[in-house]
């Protein structure tokens, strides 16, 4: 089955610097790649998805790289805010599987 | 929050008793899932319905059993709790077939002593 390793565990940025989370992924046939974000006691919520067809989807001040030949992607978040402190957690499939694999996820910090 | 309420929200047992966690949704959603998330492990699917009575294991099922009996509901069952299922269980539904996103429960945490 898939297998997604995400880094790093724990980050810590500065208001308004710029944060990388970096994902691999094991199953070649994995085509979907979205990136879920969970605050403090909440529910996990979709903040922005790619399927392979792209190599790069920005939205606001988030964007989401991939590079299917090495099978790793990233989430690239700008100017951060501290509204973006939170535990974000990548994820990866078949589009035609319901199996979705999560990896551990990566706690942000924005230090104001 | 996608009409999704999971019951109960808060759950203390002892091992060896069963347990029912339910998902009801209010939109007709054909897909629902079971997650559990622990730390260091993200968020793991341990079962799915693609609809009335269809259901599937996902990568940690052992130890689960689900129903699905009408659209609206996914049951999900540890016939006999033990303390490595003590975690938070995540409902989830996805929209549709053209649909990618997962929306999410508020989450049910199950303490097994």
């Amino acid at each position: 089955g898939e297998n997604v390793e995400q880094h790093p565990s724990t980050l810590s940025v500065q208001e308004g610097d710029s944060a990388v989370i970096k994902c691999t992924y094991s199953d070649s046939a994995s085509n979907y790649f979205p990136w879920y974000k969970q605050e403090l006691g909440k529910r996990p919520q979709l903040i922005i998805d790619i399927r392979s067809n792209v190599g790069e989807k920005k939205d606001q001040r988030i964007a989401v790289t991939l590079n299917k030949t090495a099978k790793h992607f990233s989430l690239h978040i700008t100017e951060t805010q501290p509204e973006d402190s939170a535990v974000y957690f990548c994820a990866a499939k078949d589009w035609g599987n319901e199996k979705l694999t999560f990896g551990t996820g990566t706690r942000l910090t924005i230090i104001p | 929050d996608a009409g999704i309420t999971q019951s109960p929200r808060h759950k203390v047992t002892e091992t060896g008793t069963p347990v029912t966690l339910r998902c009801h949704q209010t939109e007709n959603h054909r897909y629902m899932y079971w997650y559990r998330q622990d730390p260091g492990h993200g968020l793991r699917l341990i079962h799915y319905s693609y609809g009335v009575k269809d259901t599937d294991k996902g990568e940690v099922s052992d130890g689960y059993s689900v129903s699905r009996s009408k659209t609206e509901d996914f049951l999900l069952t540890l016939e006999s709790a033990t303390s490595s299922q003590t975690s938070v269980y995540f409902c989830a539904i996805r929209a549709g077939q053209g649909a990618g996103e997962l929306f999410f429960g508020e989450g049910s945490r199950l303490t097994v002593l």
